[in-house]
């Protein structure tokens, strides 16, 4: 069974720039959670998608947006970069609807200059 | 907002030695989950946990769902140099997959 996988694995962005990342789940499961990890906040919740629909989101401003599509495929938006946006940007997918296990793809690592 | 203690923050250990760290909350929480993250990697579920008192085993991995329901706790037996690397706790944020992590705690082994 395929895990997670995200793309693109490393990106480098400049101050002002948007960038997307990618995420594929798990085959099956309807449950997409994005957080971004950073050495000082550590890991934190940005969004959750179930079913195309926005189901949860976390204390992030509006620059950060996502979707999913009808493959459970999602996609997150950072427009505006800032410097303070350099993170490791991990996606989860769960098989659940309640709270469940969530299985981790290896990260987009974003670099904002 | 909600934040998950682990303790210690690093260890130090030599192989074969037992290891235990714990995490902790200042709320009730009804879902535990343990993760560990190689360099370069994303986190990995370890254990699920969803039973106050509940005692579950993965390999050489025991972790514990705290009576109180604020505090899980993670043991690795005779410790192995792949046994490196950080180790979260996790905790349900509400409905759905939401999760507060944990501060981390950062696992080295000396062969």
């Amino acid at each position: 069974k395929a895990g997670v996988t995200q793309t693109p694995r490393y990106l480098i962005k400049t101050r002002g720039q948007q960038v997307t990342l990618s995420c594929s789940p798990i085959s099956g499961h309807r449950s997409v959670s994005w957080y971004q990890q950073t050495p000082g906040q550590g890991l934190q919740f940005l969004f959750e998608y179930f079913s195309e629909t926005q189901r949860n989101k976390g204390n992030f401003p509006g620059r950060f947006s996502g979707r999913q599509f009808s493959n459970s495929r999602s996609e997150m938006n950072v427009s505006t970069l800032e410097l303070g946006d350099s993170a490791l940007y991990l996606c989860a997918s769960s098989s659940t609807g309640l709270t469940g296990e969530l299985f981790f793809g290896e990260g987009s690592r974003l670099t904002v200059l | 907002g909600q934040q998950l203690n682990q303790s210690p923050q690093s260890m130090f250990i030599q192989e074969g030695e037992d290891v235990s760290m714990n995490c902790t909350s200042s709320s009730i929480f009804n879902t535990w989950l343990w993760y560990k993250q190689d360099p370069g990697e994303g986190p990995v579920l370890l254990i699920a946990l969803y039973k106050a008192g509940e005692l579950t085993s993965n390999g050489r991995l025991t972790a514990q769902f705290g009576i109180t329901r604020k505090d899980s706790f993670l043991n690795i037996s005779a410790s192995i140099p792949s046994d490196v690397g950080i180790y979260f706790c996790a905790g349900p944020m509400g409905t759905g997959n939401q999760f507060y992590f944990g501060t981390g705690t950062s696992l080295t082994v000396i062969p």
